[in-house]
């Protein structure tokens, strides 16, 4: 499963764009690259899922370069509510199971 | 459609007794998983399952720790003669049948909080 490297912690104001990167140099061509959220004593949240170019839903976008190595999701307007700790992962299609979990970002968004 | 629901939300043990966490899956959802969560730390898998089987289970403990996922009723972690160590929040998550394109998005449930004293 390919590793990836994202920031300890960010940072932002109410009703800023936040732009959070992940590294994943060994993706592998089969990998799909997700994102979830997770807030303190609750469980983690499917945020947004992609495979290349931009994915957006109702809650952020998924921006994915050509050479795949690399993603940021993107936050539009956050708010005070949006802090919590934002966990990149990659896998394989199909049903293998297993997350695998980094360390994740913690966001912090104040007023 | 009630979502995935873990019960007890928290749970006292004293050293060396059993601790026994459940798991209801979302409705339709025939895979369960269990992760681990330990402060400040991010989630650990433990065990995969569907009903009646076992798929994959390399990041459970080789002792202490079984996983079972019956016909019929919630999925069940039991940890026997439990240490501090243990300690944690254990979170069960649970998909539907596979689509087979990318992963399928796991819906977690609340956690259940581990205290062993």
């Amino acid at each position: 499963l390919a590793k990836t490297t994202q920031p300890i912690s960010m940072d932002s104001y109410e009703g800023q764009e936040v732009n959070i990167t992940c590294s994943h140099n060994n993706i592998a061509t089969n990998d799909y690259i997700t994102w979830y959220q997770q807030f303190p004593s609750q469980g983690p949240r499917f945020i947004i899922q992609g495979y290349k170019t931009k994915v957006t839903n109702e809650v952020a976008s998924l921006f994915i370069p050509a050479d795949r190595k690399s993603s940021t999701l993107s936050l539009p307007r956050v708010s005070l509510s949006d802090t919590a700790v934002y966990y990149c992962l990659v896998d394989e299609g199909g049903n293998t199971g297993k997350l695998i979990f980094g360390q994740g970002t913690t966001l912090q968004v104040k007023p | 459609n009630a979502g995935v629901m873990q019960n007890p939300r928290h749970l006292v043990r004293r050293r060396g007794q059993e601790a026994r966490l459940r798991c209801s899956p979302m409705k339709g959802h025939s895979h369960v998983y269990w992760y681990r969560q330990l402060p400040e730390e991010g989630l650990k898998f433990m065990v995969y399952l569907q009903k009646e089987n076992i798929i994959d289970e390399s990041g459970m403990p080789k002792e202490r720790f079984s996983a079972e996922f019956p016909k019929e009723g919630p999925s069940i972690l039991r940890i026997q003669q439990v240490v501090r160590g243990d300690s944690a929040a254990y979170f069960c998550a649970s998909s539907p049948i596979t689509s087979g394109r990318g992963t399928d998005t796991q819906y977690f449930g609340p956690g259940t909080r581990l205290t062993v004293l």
